[in-house]
């Protein structure tokens, strides 16, 4: 079982609609990670938190530790913003990352 | 700041040779990690490294793959007797130190024929 779950799997949204990722963890996590791998196939890192808040342009993302969850928004979604997004949980003691399987989402213009 | 390098940045190799691929991090990053992304799957880890130290490798095939990161020069994963299996997108990334985001290269493309 994977340690980092993420949803929905796939998501289809209109532009300018309001997007929710969702991402859930196990114990022991000391950071989360959240990624963007276009279709071409790269990577960029968006966000590494570990309570709390963070935002950068159209993209907030939240942390629950409580709830050991993360979400990831996107407000006013736009066609570009169409690729995968993953989360990944770094564990206390430990720096490599466990990834989420992922989350496809396409903007429709 | 050039970001993190990868080369080649695709790799064909027939089953039975060498795959070798390279990560430069980022100036002044001493921290690196290998993903390896199978075909219609997630990202998996396969080793950390720091200069000259291999600091987890629970994550590498018990045979045929190493990894080194030497004082001078790029990280390196080679894949010894490649086989169709072993073909996947290998992502590195680098960070400054311990608690500190991590950038990924444009990976590699290995697809062995």
């Amino acid at each position: 079982k994977n340690e980092v779950e993420q949803s929905p799997q796939n998501l289809t949204a209109q532009e300018g609609e309001f997007i929710t990722i969702n991402c859930s963890y196990s114990v022991g996590i000391s950071a989360l990670h959240w990624l963007q791998q276009h279709p071409g196939g790269g990577i960029v890192s968006l966000f590494m938190l570990s309570s709390g808040k963070k935002k950068h342009g159209r993209l907030i993302a939240t942390i629950n530790i409580q709830e050991k969850h993360s979400s990831l928004h996107i407000t006013a979604s736009h066609p570009r913003d169409s690729a995968v997004y993953i989360c990944a949980g770094e564990y206390l003691g430990n720096e490599k990352l466990t990834f989420g399987t992922g989350t496809r989402l396409t903007i429709i213009p | 700041n050039a970001g993190v390098m990868q080369n080649p940045r695709h790799l064909v190799r027939r089953r039975g040779q060498e795959a070798r691929l390279r990560c430069s991090p980022m100036k002044g990053h001493s921290h690196v990690y290998w993903y390896r992304q199978l075909p219609e799957e997630g990202l998996k880890f396969m080793v950390y490294l720091q200069k000259e130290n291999i600091i987890d490798e629970s994550g590498m095939p018990k045979e045929r793959f190493s990894a080194e990161f030497p004082k001078e020069g790029p990280s390196i994963l080679r894949i010894q007797q490649v086989v169709r299996g072993d073909s996947a997108a290998y992502f590195c990334a680098s960070s400054p130190g311990a608690d500190r985001n991590q950038y990924f290269g444009p990976g590699t493309r290995l697809t062995v024929t």
